[in-house]
């Protein structure tokens, strides 16, 4: 099962700072948090995944809290292409989907 | 890089017939495959995990003798419906684990096989 919470939906307009919430308060020592994002009738895209220290690639930044309970996903620059069902993962062994959120970035 | 293709990309079957889904791993190879279904407005639902030579592992409620998977190499997992009925209609997406090259400790997921049963 699924051991993550985010929102259903957030908006967001284009240009501007996407920030994606994701509460994971029974994560484990050695659970990676892992985010990819879903658009329409296609396979999941990954686009970050961290343990306990921030990161930042090409696509975006992870911010997970000190204690690890909780985790930010940055889309610095959101474009209409980010429209799309962002999932926030637990990593142990499989990837479990929980429900995800609706990012809809508006002009 | 690390890209996964699916085969068919959709298909329409009959009820009561049997249905092969390909999953490629095309520039490395993945000893450790996933298969997921996701309905429509709803998250994906891990179905299995398939290693290379080995037997595929199935999650709690899931078919194995209807969901028959295979996983003859290092670059290819099958998966097939059996008798599929009409309830089986969803959306089929593969996953392999990274290797040599790339991320080891990542999934990449391919586009996915919408099946229809009539």
């Amino acid at each position: 099962d699924a051991k993550t919470t985010q929102p259903p939906s957030m908006d967001c307009a284009e240009g501007r700072a996407a920030n994606l919430p994701c509460n994971h308060s029974t994560i484990s020592g050695n659970e990676y948090v892992y985010w990819y994002r879903q658009i329409h009738s296609q396979g999941p895209q990954y686009i970050i995944h961290g343990l306990k220290n921030n990161e930042t690639n090409e696509m975006a930044s992870l911010i997970i809290t000190e204690d690890r309970k909780s985790s930010t996903l940055i889309l610095p620059h959101a474009t209409l292409r980010d429209t799309a069902v962002y999932y926030c993962i637990v990593y142990y062994n499989k990837f479990y989907f929980g429900s995800g959120t609706k990012l809809n970035v508006k002009p | 890089g690390a890209v996964v293709s699916q085969h068919p990309s959709r298909v329409i079957c009959k009820s009561g017939t049997s249905v092969k889904i390909e999953c490629r791993s095309l520039d490395f190879q993945a000893t450790t495959m996933f298969w997921y279904r996701q309905f429509p407005k709803q998250s994906l639902m891990l179905m299995a995990t398939s290693n290379e030579g080995s037997k595929a592992t199935y999650e709690q409620g899931v078919e194995k003798d209807k969901f028959l998977i295979n996983h003859a190499s290092l670059t290819l997992s099958t998966l097939t419906v059996t008798s599929a009925h009409p309830e089986d209609s969803s959306f089929y997406i593969c996953s392999a684990l990274g290797t040599s090259g790339f991320r080891t400790d990542t999934q990449y997921f391919g586009p996915g096989t919408r099946l229809t049963v009539l």
